[in-house]
């Protein structure tokens, strides 16, 4: 079967740095998502890897690698705003996303 | 810019009624897809839309049913209600099979 894997919850503290991991075992590969959800919110858009690396944009940076089906988001200098879930999601061979249950960071002073 | 609405944002619904949650979009995306999501679960998709015209069951299909009439509305419709259709529905688009979702607010049902 398929599945995306990441931790349940997270506790952080603010102006610190956290990483949140999301392993995968998918059916073929079409690109990672993650999205940041905040509580009684829609899920929004973060960032999107298809190739190994790093994608950086501002204080959050995504990276993939995919022969360890493996990724994490890099969330710096920590804001209080920055508490919310982060939901992993990667397109498998047919297109269809496939979503992690999501991980609640928690952000302390 | 309102891009996806959903329409009631909370509903309570007695188990056998039939509900339908409004979903409509101004971005002129192709695709659209409805989500339900629960409480330590992911995403799971109901059914989705790749084209007005054109639907197609998810992974968790039973029970609901979609139209895609024209390229801006995509509701879903539950026929009859039963308990384990409580959750948060969420409407989604994108302007490809393979590009970024963008949601709508959600829609709290509740079937007693």
């Amino acid at each position: 079967g398929q599945n995306i894997d990441q931790p349940t919850e997270m506790t952080a503290t603010e102006g610190a740095i956290v990483q949140i991991n999301c392993t995968y075992q998918t059916s073929g590969f079409n690109g990672l998502f993650w999205y940041q959800q905040h509580a009684g919110e829609a899920p929004t858009f973060l960032s999107y890897n298809v190739l190994d690396g790093l994608e950086e944009k501002g204080r959050f940076s995504s990276f993939l690698s995919r022969s360890k089906g493996y990724s994490y988001l890099l969330l710096k200098e920590l804001q209080m705003k920055d508490s919310a879930s982060y939901l992993c999601a990667v397109r498998d061979g047919n297109y269809q996303l496939i979503w992690g249950a999501g991980t609640k960071l928690i952000i302390k002073p | 810019t309102a891009g996806i609405t959903q329409a009631p944002t909370s509903q309570i619904l007695a188990a056998g009624r039939s509900m339908t949650l409004r979903c409509t979009q101004d971005m002129r995306h192709n695709a659209m897809y409805w989500y339900r999501q629960d409480l330590g679960l992911g995403l799971r998709l109901i059914h989705y839309s790749n084209t007005a015209g054109t639907t197609g069951k998810g992974e968790v299909p039973d029970g609901y049913s979609v139209s895609r009439a024209n390229t801006d509305d995509f509701p879903l419709t539950l026929a009859s209600a039963v308990p384990s259709q409580t959750s948060v529905y969420f409407c989604a688009s994108s302007d490809s099979p393979t590009g970024e979702l963008f949601f709508g607010e959600g829609s709290r049902l509740t079937v007693l």
